[in-house]
Order: structure tokens, then sequence, then C-alpha cells
């Protein structure tokens, strides 16, 4: 079902050093993750996505890893910068839902100087 | 790379007013378009998906007499919150997906925050 939360968990990471931000999805059938990041006032901002026929995908700086065995996303930061601090929602979907988002509660990432 | 704009970005209304928000896709055509609802917080709520040339699907809960949608082009949604109340007041989030890439990441607008006095 949809997410919905009172208080969002908040992630202190020093300057430099790598994030792990944890997702838990609910859906079996999803098969299409995505991370976004969503900065104050603004509209969520695509990060990276992974299929389910994939384990681990790497950008620049990101990586993220799926573990289908026990429905567990995770997205890490490595060196992280203060213009990383935002908020971080993962969605998942399948075509069953014909693509249709659902998203994770979310994590507040706050970089300390 | 992919741009959805949205407008206004913030509108403060009286109760009652009906209030109507934009949602464009500026460098690609989208058939498709969905609306999110946010409260402080929260995460993205999806409200309804807008559909180029044919009515708006919602999700369950979400009353589409009140929360009219019209998709008249391939790059423009609208979403009319009518008689708005103050429990309308939130951060309302359009999307778009680029034209026959169904399972390719939606690109959001910067989002409308409406308040309703």
């Amino acid at each position: 079902g949809e997410s919905v939360g009172l208080h969002l968990p908040t992630l202190s990471v020093q300057e430099g050093d790598n994030s792990i931000i944890n997702c838990a999805y609910s859906n079996s059938a999803s098969d299409y993750f995505i991370w976004y990041k969503q900065e104050s006032g603004k509209g969520p901002q695509f990060i990276i996505d992974i299929r389910s026929n994939m384990d681990k995908r790497q950008g620049q700086r990101v990586t993220v890893l799926l573990n289908k065995t026990v429905k567990h996303l995770s997205l890490q930061i490595a060196a992280t910068q203060p213009g990383d601090s935002a908020v971080y929602f993962c969605a998942e979907t399948s075509s069953v839902r014909r693509y249709k988002y659902i998203f994770g509660t979310g994590t507040r990432l706050k970089v300390l100087a | 790379g992919a741009v959805v704009s949205q407008h206004p970005s913030w509108v403060i209304c009286k109760s009652g007013t009906s209030v109507k928000i934009e949602c464009r896709s500026l460098d690609f055509q989208a058939t498709t378009m969905f609306w999110y609802r946010q409260f402080p917080k929260q995460s993205l709520m999806l409200m309804a998906t807008s559909n180029e040339g044919s009515k708006a699907t919602y999700e369950q809960g979400v009353e589409k007499d009140k929360f009219l949608i019209n998709h008249a082009s391939l790059t423009l949604s609208t979403l009319t919150v009518t008689s708005a109340h103050p429990e309308d007041s939130s951060f309302y989030i359009c999307s778009a997906r680029d034209r026959g890439l169904s399972n390719q990441p939606q690109h959001f607008g910067d989002g409308t925050r409406l308040s309703i006095l």
C-alpha cells in the first residue's frame, strides 16, 4: 500500500564519508526501482534506477543495490558532500501497476561539515 | 535532459476558490502524466494518472469531482482543485513519462504549494 509517515528518519554523515540509505519495498512483483532526491520546496530529482534482473548498478558517486530475496534496496553515496543534503525516496513499480510508482517513506540526509 | 515545468509554484487563495495547476513537458511528449500530493515530512502519494485524450484514472479515495484533470495535449496536463478548502492545502507535484518509454523514470516538476485560507 501507500507509505505514510509522521517522521522522516534522518541520517547524519560527516562530509567526505560514505552514506548508505536503505529502503524496504513491499511488492514482490515490482521489477523497476528508482531513487529520487528531493530538496526543500522542490520536486524529486532522478538519481539512479535499477531493474529486477540486476542486483547492482553504479552511477557517478552513487551505487544502488537490490536484494530481491529480502525486498531491500539501498543507495550508497560516496564521498558525501554538503550538496547531497536532502530527502531521499525510493520508488518501486511494475508493469502490472502500469509503472505507477509507490514511494517509500523517505530518509533525510544531513551532511555535517 | 527531460524537463517538466509546473505552474504556478505557489498559490494562496480563499476557501471556496477553484485553483488550476499546469504541468508541461518541455522537451518531450508525454502521453501519461501523474499527479501527486505531499504533506510536510511525508512521502508522495499518487492521486491520479492523466492520460492524453482520455479520462484520468484516480487512486482509491481521491474524489474525481474535487480534483479535475485535463490532458488535452501531449505536453500539457492540468489539475483543478475545485472549491478548495483549508484541508486541501498541500504540495502538489506532477510528473511525466516520455511517450513510449513506460519503464523509464518519471520526471518531476518542482511542485505547487497550495495554501487555502
